[in-house]
């Protein structure tokens, strides 16, 4: 099945700063989701990119899809930003959906 | 327009005891999926459903699980007997499938297995 590495693993930052987020995946994909679990735990949706670059307000995402990997941006970090994000891939031959394979996740802490 | 609806919310049982969770997906959508979270393995996928269907059921740790999608609106997980490495997060996905594969989760049913 496709692997799916995050890094880093752990990273705490100040408020304001700014962080990068990356995941590589070993095999084609045609779906690529990140998202944030909170401290309560629910899966918040960020940004559907099996490949190409999309912006929400502060975050922003690009996947480069023959290179197989993904970048998540996040500006301006705010507390709220803390906790784990998860990229997850899946691949259908023939179209329609599959299940997702999840990276372990980066957990990240943003200080006040 | 309701998300993906999970219930129960929290579940504390004991051990050999039958578990039964369950899941509303969101409307119209044609997939619907189980996974479950562990500090151990992360989250896996255990089962999923097109059209009521079963597609792919290779992620079912074993026999004592089992899922079952009688109408478009409804599925259910069920474990039995229930053992305490059963304790986890069990989440619902669901997704509109050929028109657009982003899956979107429930909150999720905490089960606590003593």
């Amino acid at each position: 099945g496709i692997q799916v590495e995050q890094s880093p693993p752990d990273l705490i930052l100040q408020e304001g700063a700014n962080s990068t987020l990356r995941c590589n995946f070993s095999d084609s994909v045609n779906n690529l989701q990140w998202f944030h679990q909170n401290p309560w735990g629910q899966l918040i949706n960020l940004f559907y990119i099996p490949s190409g670059t999309k912006q929400n307000g502060r975050l922003s995402a690009t996947t480069v899809a023959t290179e197989r990997y993904s970048l998540l941006y996040i500006s301006s970090s705010q507390t709220t930003d803390s906790g784990v994000y998860f990229c997850a891939v899946g691949y259908r031959a023939g179209g329609g959906a599959d299940g997702l394979t999840f990276g372990k996740g980066t957990h990240l802490i943003i200080q006040p | 327009d309701a998300g993906v609806i999970q219930s129960p919310r929290h579940e504390v049982t004991e051990m050999g005891q039958e578990v039964t969770l369950r899941c509303k997906p969101i409307s119209g959508h044609d997939y619907l999926f189980w996974y479950r979270q562990t500090m151990m393995r992360g989250l896996e996928l255990l089962i999923y459903f097109n059209n009521n269907v079963p597609i792919d059921d290779s992620g079912m740790p074993e026999d004592r699980f089992s899922a079952k999608m009688p109408n478009a609106s409804f599925s259910t997980l069920k474990i039995q007997p229930s053992e305490p490495r059963d304790s986890a997060v069990y989440f619902c996905a669901s997704s509109l499938g050929d028109r657009s594969n982003e899956q979107f989760f429930g909150p999720g049913t905490r089960l606590t297995v003593l």
